[in-house]
Formats: C-alpha cells, structure tokens, sequence
C-alpha cells in the first residue's frame, strides 16, 4: 500500500519558520491532511485537502502539496506548536487510510 | 457543541475480546463516517477501519483483518468497535474520529477522547 514518510524530529526556534514534509509517490495526486498532537490529547486537524485551514487555525499555518512532497509550513513559531504532526492520505489503489509515522516538532 | 464520548478505560485478558463505544452528539450522525484509530504506547497513529454510519458499509486495515468488526447504532448515535482475540500488542489508545463524510474517506474533523485499552494477564 502506499507509503508515506516524515522526518521523525523538526526544531525551530521561536518566531522561525518550521517546515514539516510527508514524502510519498506522486503524493500530489492525493489529497494530504494534516493532525496535531500534544502529549496526552487526541490529534487535532490543523489541515485539510492539502491547504484548507479548519475554522479556528491560524493564518500562520499553511499547507502544500507538490509532485512527491506535501508541506506543512508553521511561521512564526510560539511554545504552543510544540506537538508531534502526522500527515495523512487516502490511498486509492488498497482502499485504506495511511497515516505517516509523525514529526516532533521542537521550539527550541 | 460536536463531540465524540469514549469510555476512558478498558483492561482485558490475553485473548478475549474488547468493544469501545463512541457516542456522538451535536450533529447528526449519519450525514459524517467514523473512523478508529489507535496508538500504542509512545508509537504514532495507526488506522484501523471505518464505518458509513448511513448504510452501515465497512473497511478494515489489512493489518486487523479477522479481528476488527466494526458498527453502529443510528438510534443511539453510537459506533462500535470490537477487536478479538486480544494480545499485549493491542495495548494503545483507541480514538474514534469522525470523517468529513459519509461515503468517502476523508480527513477526520472531531476526534474522541481516546479510550485506554490495556492488556495484560
């Protein structure tokens, strides 16, 4: 099945930019989402269809997607980002959800 | 406001079965899928299956197959789901999620609360 893959660790420091990545096989043909996890909740939605922002995430947080690599960008980084991001597809081909193996993000 | 309920916790015996409930509210039911999610013990987020909550039609990872059935009860605005045969591996938190819509795998836009399953003799 398709495979995604995210670099384990990110760190920035506060007020830089941080770019987290999900690598897969001509991912631009998908549809890429992305969640937030902070230590003991549940994962949050902070993007959807490559570059939708749900209601209430900062204009700060940008998404893209182009031929075998989606992006997450977070600019101008706060203590607050400091979470584990999982990018997630769809995959057409076995009919299943995939999620990467996640990024912690560090503000450093 | 939408949300999902989870039962916090769950222990069980190596070998038996576990059955997670998530209770929606806030909107309704059948117009959004449900998806299950676990994550094991310091591990990432690992997809389980889902559910059309409308006509009840199923998939499941491959990586659960014969193990994981999945339902719901549209007159309680609840998803189930059970997974056999349990083994210390299946040690995680179990999140329900609901999806952007019915028929299709989407992004998941509210998620539970998670539910602890913990197995052990």
């Amino acid at each position: 099945s398709f495979v995604v893959a995210q670099p384990p660790s990110v760190s920035v420091a506060p007020g830089q930019t941080a770019t987290l990545t999900c690598g897969g096989d001509n991912i631009e043909t998908k549809s890429v989402n992305w969640y937030q996890q902070r230590p003991g909740q549940p994962p949050v939605l902070v993007m959807f269809d490559d570059k939708d922002r749900p209601s209430g995430i900062p204009e700060r947080i940008s998404g893209s997607n182009s031929a075998n690599t989606a992006t997450l960008t977070i600019s101008r980084v706060e203590a607050g980002d400091e979470a584990d991001y999982y990018c997630q597809v769809w995959d057409s081909t076995s009919d299943h959800v995939v999620f990467g193996g996640g990024t912690t993000l560090t503000v450093l | 406001q939408v949300q999902l309920v989870q039962p916090e916790t769950e222990v069980k015996r190596p070998g038996a079965s576990v059955k997670v409930s998530c209770k929606a509210s806030g909107y309704t039911f059948t117009s959004f899928g449900i998806y299950w999610v676990r994550q094991a013990p310091g591990r990432g987020l690992e997809w389980m299956g889902w559910i059309n909550t409308d006509n009840g039609n199923t998939k499941y990872s491959q990586n659960f197959q014969g193990r994981v059935t999945i339902n719901r009860d549209t007159f309680a605005s609840t998803a189930f789901l059970e997974l056999s045969n349990l083994k210390s591996e299946d040690t995680a938190v179990y999140f329900c999620a609901r999806v952007g819509d019915p028929y299709l795998l989407l992004y998941a836009d509210v998620w539970g609360q998670g539910t602890r399953v913990t197995v052990s003799s």
